[in-house]
């Protein structure tokens, strides 16, 4: 079981669709993390909430929008997304303090085909 | 991620063997490293974690070491079972604005512990 809820666990659309994957936990955590992961890879940062405010965004194509509507709550819009997009999208989420570093606790992800 | 390496890639050892992997970081402001265990399909899931201001740490078959002033770690899987048998993940942490923190990840090692 994971504390950290993605939806959806597959989505397939488009290059011209609009989608959203959603994420949500309630551990309290203040931190909300996208990692985007392709095979045999490893998770690769995409944007970090601190707070609920913006705190990395690692040079991340604009057709990638995240938005976080509470602290328990992230979502990521995809628009006009490329066959090279397609990966497993992972959220996590952390305490978030520095000098009180915990670990990510990741959801199970969407796997995202992009046709 | 790109200031940590990571190694061996794969790693094939027999059923009770010693398995380490090691890794090496280039951020002197990271100072909390975790290790994730990545099972086929599945999410990354912590298995052990170190901060800067410990040199060691053990969880039962499992150890991390950490020298930080030659900014490298290492995880030692003792007895191993089948059942390690997965992609392993280190960790090194990237403070950021707004007081939070991500995580950079090495490139992975794929072991395998045969029978």
């Amino acid at each position: 079981d994971t504390e950290v809820t993605q939806t959806p666990k597959h989505l397939v659309m488009g290059m011209t669709n609009k989608k959203s994957l959603k994420c949500e936990q309630h551990m309290g955590h203040r931190a909300m993390y996208w990692y985007k992961q392709k095979a045999k890879k490893p998770p690769e940062l995409m944007f970090v909430y601190s707070y609920e405010k913006l705190s990395i965004n690692e040079s991340v194509p604009s057709r990638f929008s995240p938005e976080c509507p509470n602290s328990s709550l992230l979502n990521l819009h995809l628009h006009a997304l490329q066959p090279e997009d397609s990966a497993l999208y992972l959220c996590a989420s952390s305490q978030g303090q520095q000098g009180w570093e915990s670990p990510l606790h990741f959801g199970n992800g969407t796997r995202l085909t992009v046709t | 991620g790109e200031n940590v390496e990571q190694h061996p890639s794969t790693l094939s050892v027999q059923e009770g063997d010693s398995a380490v992997i090691k890794c090496t970081y280039s951020d002197s402001a990271s100072n909390y490293f975790p290790w994730y265990k990545q099972e086929l399909g599945k999410r990354p899931q912590l298995i052990i974690d170190i901060r800067s201001n410990v040199g060691e740490k053990k969880d039962q078959r499992i150890a991390v070491t950490l020298n930080k002033t030659a900014k490298h770690f290492s995880l030692h899987i003792t007895e191993t079972q089948p059942e390690d048998s997965a992609v392993y993940f280190c960790a090194a942490s990237i403070p950021h604005s707004n007081s939070g923190y991500a995580l950079n990840f090495g490139k992975g090692t794929s072991l395998l512990v045969t029978p």
